[in-house]
């Protein structure tokens, strides 16, 4: 079946420091992926997403490549702020004959220290 | 331009208590999703439904949950005789028809179901 695998949190950084959350997808069929965005207390927001191969998808400094040859779709921040701290989810969404439901990884903890 | 919205925020229910959440899609959605999000795990997928009708409730536990989208009114996801295992943050998603998915879903903010 469809899934998502995101290397395991909580990940901690200083301000200013390069952030990379790897995430890796199986899929039977041409997935589009999404990366989403949980803060404390909060609902999930979309933070970026792409469609087909070597698509790049970015927003808010944020950026991810959908790699097909690798399967692989990470998440990728030249320097964090304290204000990025939050839950990342990689998600992918594969349409069938009864839609599409969107499969989330495990989600993975961002904490950026000051 | 509302978004989805989730009502009630919390809720707080005895074992063995009914508990109905509620999810309004953005205007103009006639896709809803309902998630779970178990303590210090990732969103799972719960039932998948379009007006007045269910399209994959392949995450659904077989027993004491349903769901519904009338034709009229919000989608309603109902636990019947609740336990302490089903205390879980309860997120709604729409999206505007399935051809769409490059846009992803709007989440609501979620219910947290609270069982005592």
């Amino acid at each position: 079946g469809d899934s998502v695998t995101q290397m395991e949190g909580p990940v901690t950084l200083s301000e200013e420091a390069f952030l990379t959350i790897n995430c890796t997808y199986t899929a039977t069929g041409y997935p589009s992926l999404f990366w989403y965005v949980q803060y404390p207390g909060e609902g999930l927001q979309l933070l970026l997403k792409a469609t087909k191969a070597d698509d790049k998808g970015s927003n808010k400094g944020f950026e991810a490549t959908y790699r097909k040859e690798t399967t692989s779709f990470h998440l990728e921040k030249g320097s964090v702020q304290v204000s990025d701290s939050a839950v990342y989810f990689c998600a992918l969404i594969v349409l069938r004959n009864q839609g599409g439901k969107l499969i989330f990884g495990q989600g993975t903890e961002l904490s950026v220290k000051p | 331009n509302a978004g989805v919205m989730q009502n009630p925020r919390h809720l707080v229910r005895r074992r063995g208590q009914e508990a109905r959440l509620r999810c309004s899609p953005m205007k103009g959605h006639s896709h809803v999703y309902w998630y779970r999000q178990l303590p210090e795990e990732g969103l799972k997928f719960m039932v998948y439904l379009q007006k007045e009708n269910i399209i994959d409730e392949s995450g659904m536990p077989k027993e004491r949950f349903s769901a519904e989208f009338p034709k009229e009114g919000p989608s309603i996801l109902r636990i019947q005789q609740v336990v302490r295992g089903d205390s879980a943050a309860y997120f709604c998603a729409s999206s505007l028809r399935e051809g769409r998915v490059d846009y992803g879903y709007t989440f609501g903010s979620g219910t947290r179901l609270t069982v005592v």
